[in-house]
């Protein structure tokens, strides 16, 4: 059961590439998020996508785009990267609200643009 | 906006000795609770929740926490800690919906 996947497990940029983070669950989840995580700061959410076909702002969205492919994917776009965007990077999934349901995590994606 | 406060930011201890991790947070409303556990190298995983009920607890690896609505805290205990339980901690709250705020986290080493 592999859960929550992403990929790429690191990536470096350069000031202005873009790209794209990959994330899947198989456990059929409806929710899905992006976070990032900062050391001092915790996990921010980026985005958030309650059920398929709907994705929302987070605390952090800017200079980020998302899209809910299906039940299972879910795509963080950096359009033009920062290095204020070096951090790592962690989808998460869970059944339902997470005021009902606790998130689970992908293994992160380490992003460093220079 | 809410909040989530962690009071240590890093925790050294040796082992059996007793751990307590604490966390406030900012709202007045119903809350859920949540503590995560990162271990070097892994994903973050579910270490406890609080939904309702018992204000005590229980949760993986022998770790408990409680919740006391009049200090608006979520503290994290262990009786005596491994060295396995070297690991960055996470408090979290959600007020409702889908946004759930994490603390910033505290990092525990437990020296053998």
């Amino acid at each position: 059961n592999a859960g929550v996947t992403q990929t790429p497990k690191f990536q470096v940029l350069k000031t202005g590439q873009s790209m794209t983070l990959q994330c899947a669950q198989d456990m059929n989840h409806n929710s899905m998020y992006w976070y990032r995580q900062d050391p001092g700061m915790g996990l921010r959410l980026i985005y958030y996508s309650a059920s398929e076909g709907t994705t929302d702002k987070g605390e952090v969205p800017n200079g980020y785009n998302v899209s809910r492919l299906n039940k299972r994917e879910f795509s963080l776009r950096l359009e033009s990267a920062a290095p204020s965007q070096t951090s790592v990077y962690f989808c998460a999934s869970s059944e339902d609200k997470t005021y009902n349901s606790p998130l689970h995590f992908g293994n992160g994606t380490r992003l460093t643009v220079t | 906006a809410q909040s989530v406060s962690q009071h240590n930011h890093h925790v050294i201890l040796s082992e059996a000795a007793s751990l307590e991790l604490g966390c406030n947070y900012s709202y007045g409303g119903t809350v859920n609770l949540f503590w995560y556990v990162q271990y070097p190298g892994q994903h973050l995983q579910l270490l406890l929740k609080y939904f309702s009920g018992d204000p005590l607890v229980k949760g993986i690896k022998g770790f408990e926490a409680e919740f006391i609505k009049s200090k608006f805290s979520f503290n994290l205990r262990k009786p005596s800690v491994q060295w396995s339980d070297t690991a960055e901690y996470f408090c979290a709250v959600n007020t409702g919906g889908f946004k759930t705020i994490f603390g910033a986290g505290t990092r525990l080493f437990v020296k053998a």
